[in-house]
């Protein structure tokens, strides 16, 4: 069984740059979720996935934005980064294909984003 | 406004020893409550769930206890090992409005060190 996998691990940018960063979820599963983790604090809710459309989201403005494709891998995309946007973001996978979602999310290692 | 609540950041114990980790949740709309572990440089791993119609949950030395009336989840590690070191995370599981799927909120963490 394949585990939740993400890229890069980490990645250095300037403000008011986008980036993009990649997810491939645990085989099996077809809901992907984002969180934002800063230092010092637990995971932050960004948004989640399932059957390629959003399907809940957390306190987090418009650039940032995603995408589910067929084979439930995921990418988070934020634009016109900030200082503050630096941080560890976690993709979660979970669910299953009989299309029940279940609460246990299973995350992949992280990338960590660096904004200058 | 944290829903969910660690309020010991930091908790040493001797190796063979009990280790207890609390967690306090606020939303009632909370239903399913997980713990993770989290080594640096490495996502948050799933350790033990449990359900909100339960009080108690078990796995090898990982014993979860849930208190509904009074929002509260423990972690008890028995007996501690120096590998058990690590931040663990405390999780509440609810339902997205509009959605069928399910979010996480988690606490800020606890770092527990088990002493040789």
């Amino acid at each position: 069984e394949t585990g939740v996998t993400q890229s890069p691990t980490h990645l250095i940018k300037t403000r008011g740059q986008q980036v993009t960063l990649r997810c491939s979820s645990q085989s099996g599963h077809n809901t992907v979720s984002w969180y934002q983790q800063a230092l010092g604090q637990g995971p932050q809710f960004i948004f989640q996935y399932y059957r390629e459309e959003e399907n809940g989201r957390g306190n987090f403005p418009p650039r940032f934005s995603g995408l589910q494709f067929p084979n439930y891998s995921s990418e988070l995309n934020v634009n016109a980064l900030e200082l503050d946007d630096s941080a560890l973001y976690l993709c979660a996978s979970s669910g299953g294909t009989s299309g029940g979602v279940y609460n246990e999310q299973f995350f992949g290692p992280g990338t960590r984003l660096t904004v200058l | 406004d944290q829903q969910v609540k660690q309020n010991s950041p930091s908790l040493s114990v001797q190796e063979g020893r009990i280790s207890i980790l609390n967690c306090d949740y606020t939303n009632s709309m909370f239903d399913y409550f997980l713990w993770y572990k989290k080594y640096p440089a490495e996502g948050p791993t799933f350790l033990i769930s449990i359900s909100s119609i339960k009080d108690k949950n078990e796995d090898g030395r990982f014993t979860v206890f849930l208190n509904k009336s009074a929002k509260h989840l423990s972690l008890h590690i028995v007996p501690s090992q120096p590998g058990d070191s690590a931040v663990y995370f405390c999780a509440a599981s609810a339902r997205m409005s509009g959605g069928s799927n399910y979010k996480l909120t988690f606490g800020k963490g606890t770092l527990l060190t088990v002493n040789p």
